[in-house]
């Protein structure tokens, strides 16, 4: 059965602070593995990785795969109040509809 | 560019009423739409992909009787809750898909009363 395991699931860190959120994942007919952000309502893109060892970096936020241990991480640096949310990670399946699978998401808390 | 609607945020109805979601992508053409549920702290709970011009398919546990999808052009695709009953509110959002990745709606909230 296909899993996806986020961690830690819960963070409070304060601003300026560096975060690295976790994801490891077991997936058949692996596609590719996407970073999405929830804040109140319905999840924002962040990044999609398909290849290991490429990071793709968007602002302070940065995103690695590792296809051989499956896993993925996130990187915030110098967090602000405003990246306060749920990051879930989701891996997608090969097949005809790209089929993504939803960890329980890292809940992140950044205070002032 | 990939914005995804949603209509409406937000629904109140009675116990046994049919209730229409309706998911549209703006701004491209979207062969795969993807229709979710997400209860309070929990996950996004995938109930079924939803194909231009052909039957839906749905997740293991998902009653297609009672989840109606229809997927009728290219740019919108519409959920219909049969005979709702207050188990069924919650959080329903739709996602549609360029290449491998989804752009998902805004969401819409369900309660049932």
């Amino acid at each position: 059965e296909d899993k996806v395991v986020q961690s830690p699931l819960s963070l409070v860190v304060h601003e300026g602070d560096t975060v690295t959120l976790n994801c490891s994942y077991e997936v058949t007919n692996f596609r590719s593995l996407l970073w999405y952000k929830q804040e109140k309502k319905a999840p924002t893109f962040l990044f999609m990785l398909t290849s290991s060892g490429i990071e793709k970096k968007s602002g302070r936020l940065s995103s690695i795969l590792d296809k051989k241990e499956l896993f993925s991480i996130l990187n915030i640096t110098a967090t602000q109040t405003g990246d306060s949310a749920i990051y879930l990670c989701a891996p997608g399946e090969k097949g005809g509809y790209n089929k993504l699978i939803f960890g329980a998401g890292t809940r992140l808390a950044v205070h002032p | 560019g990939a914005v995804v609607s949603q209509h409406p945020s937000w629904v109140i109805c009675k116990s046994g009423t049919s209730v229409k979601i309706e998911c549209r992508s703006l701004d491209f053409q979207a062969t795969t739409m993807f229709w979710y549920r997400q209860f309070p702290k929990q996950s996004l709970m995938l109930m079924a992909t939803s194909n231009e011009g052909s039957k839906a398919t749905y997740e293991q546990g998902v009653e297609k009787d009672k989840f109606l999808i229809n997927h009728a052009s290219l740019t919108l695709s519409t959920l219909t809750v049969t005979s709702a009953h207050p188990e069924d509110s919650s959080f329903y959002i739709c996602s549609a898909q360029i290449e491998e990745t989804q752009y998902f709606g805004p969401g819409t909230r369900l309660l049932v009363l």
